[in-house]
């Protein structure tokens, strides 16, 4: 199994408290996403990193922000949580450009925002 | 806009029988096609991945592109038990850092 570790494995939060998730990998791979998954809309991209502080936005990444400062851990932060950021959460890998090749996943994190 | 279809399900299927899993896709630049497997509870990992047309065989999965129609399939012969879970799609390409997943497609294996 590639390495990729996410913490929390599990959190529940209030409305309005800021929520930091973190992913970390030991396989020195460039590429690492976001991506949070919900009944009915499969799995969709937050943001994503193509390396040491470089990061871009995906389809919803409006109420989350990301850091990468090093190669193996990349942090996603909801400012502000709401509940429809009640969500699983999944950290993805990848050696080189995801577009074309083999994403590896995290564990998953399973936030609740009561 | 990127868009990938493919059935809800779920699809049920008796064991032992053929499972057939479809998607579609809207963007003619994708040159290649993950599929992704994923357990109730569980990530998703890859299962197949194909780049060209035709059909490419890996043990009893079996993936099938026709980049004309914009379509590529799953086959799983011999279906068991264990292959009930959601089936991912994902359509390739060389000009992006990132893919869009289809929203999957449940199949459940009937013992």
């Amino acid at each position: 199994d590639a390495g990729i570790t996410q913490s929390p494995r599990h959190k529940v939060t209030e409305t309005g408290t800021p929520v930091t998730l973190r992913c970390h990998q030991t396989e020195n791979h460039r590429y690492m996403y976001w991506y949070r998954q919900d009944p009915g809309h499969g799995l969709r991209l937050i943001h994503y990193s193509y390396g040491v502080k470089d990061t871009d936005k995906g389809e919803v990444s409006d109420g989350y922000s990301v850091s990468r400062s090093k190669t193996e851990d990349f942090l996603l932060t909801l400012e502000s949580a709401t509940s429809s950021q009640t969500s699983v959460y999944f950290c993805a890998i990848s050696k080189e450009r995801g577009g074309n090749n083999e994403q590896f996943f995290g564990p998953g994190t399973r936030l609740t925002v009561l | 806009q990127k868009e990938v279809e493919q059935n809800s399900g779920p699809l049920s299927v008796p064991e032992g029988a053929i499972a057939s899993l479809n998607c579609t896709y809207s963007d003619r630049g994708s040159q290649s096609f993950f599929w992704y497997r994923q357990y109730s509870g569980k990530s998703p990992e890859l299962i197949m991945f194909i780049y060209s047309n035709g059909d490419k065989e890996d043990g009893r999965f079996t993936a099938q592109l026709n980049k004309a129609s914009q379509y590529v399939s799953l086959l799983i012969r011999d279906s068991q038990p264990s292959d009930s879970a959601t089936y991912l799609c994902a359509p390739g390409n060389n000009r992006d850092d990132k893919i869009i997943f289809g929203k999957g497609t449940r199949l459940h294996i009937l013992p």
